[in-house]
């Protein structure tokens, strides 16, 4: 059955760094576009950046660009969001979806999510 | 602020039908396709409808959405008690994506 399971959350300071994984099981993980979505804590939902199968099509938020790098490797099945200058507004549950060539945010699975905390 | 609004709140009693509105504009809603999520507490959103009116398999024909214009819709007939959830909508957006505020349904 298609699991995502991300890790990589934590407590960081305010201009810290942080790398989340997604690790894809139960599907041809290079067949599917992925995406982050994160919600801060009692919010809605965000939605983070996309990236196509072959990684060659990568689109970000404004409230991230520049300081969150979303890659993925598809011999690992592992999708990765590198978020760097962390602020303390980008606290939140960080999930990873699949998602389809076409249907930029058609989410079918959602990984349990990893909490993402900046605080001093 | 989100990018597209949705009432706060909903209610309805059990059986009745409730619908949620999600409003956009020309460049999301007016231009692509909406889908529908539905957060049940402490747990990860799952997708109810998906091209603005179609259901995944599993999803329970109760569920229907609709879009016209810069608007849509996701209506929920027969209500039961486990529709108790955050209810969120969601489009693309030129190069982005954008998601309603969310709307929480009360079953009284």
């Amino acid at each position: 059955q298609v699991q995502l399971v991300e890790s990589g959350g934590g407590l960081v300071k305010p201009g810290g760094s942080l790398r989340l994984s997604c690790a894809a099981s139960g599907f041809t993980f290079s067949d599917y576009y992925m995406s982050w979505i994160r919600q801060a804590p009692g919010k809605g939902l965000e939605w983070v950046s996309y990236i196509s199968s072959s990684g060659s099509t990568i689109y970000y938020a404004d409230s991230v660009k520049g300081r969150f790098t979303i890659s993925r490797d598809n011999a690992k099945n592992s999708l990765y969001l590198q978020m760097n200058s962390l602020r303390a507004e980008d606290t939140a549950v960080y999930y990873c979806a699949r998602g389809r060539y076409g249907d930029y945010v058609l989410f079918d699975y959602w990984g349990q999510g990893t909490l993402v905390t900046v605080s001093s | 602020q989100s990018v597209l609004t949705q009432p706060p709140s909903a209610s309805g009693t059990p059986g009745q039908r409730v619908t949620i509105s999600c409003s956009g504009s020309s460049s999301n809603i007016g231009s692509n396709y909406v889908y529908w999520y539905q957060q049940l507490p402490g747990t990860a959103p799952k997708l109810l409808i998906y091209r603005n009116n179609q259901r995944p398999s599993g999803v329970p024909d109760r569920f229907s959405g609709s879009k016209s214009g810069t608007s849509a819709s996701l209506a929920i007939s027969g209500l039961r008690s486990e529709d108790e959830a955050d209810y969120y909508c969601a489009a693309w957006d030129d190069s982005w994506g954008v998601f309603g505020g969310g709307t929480k349904l009360t079953v009284l």
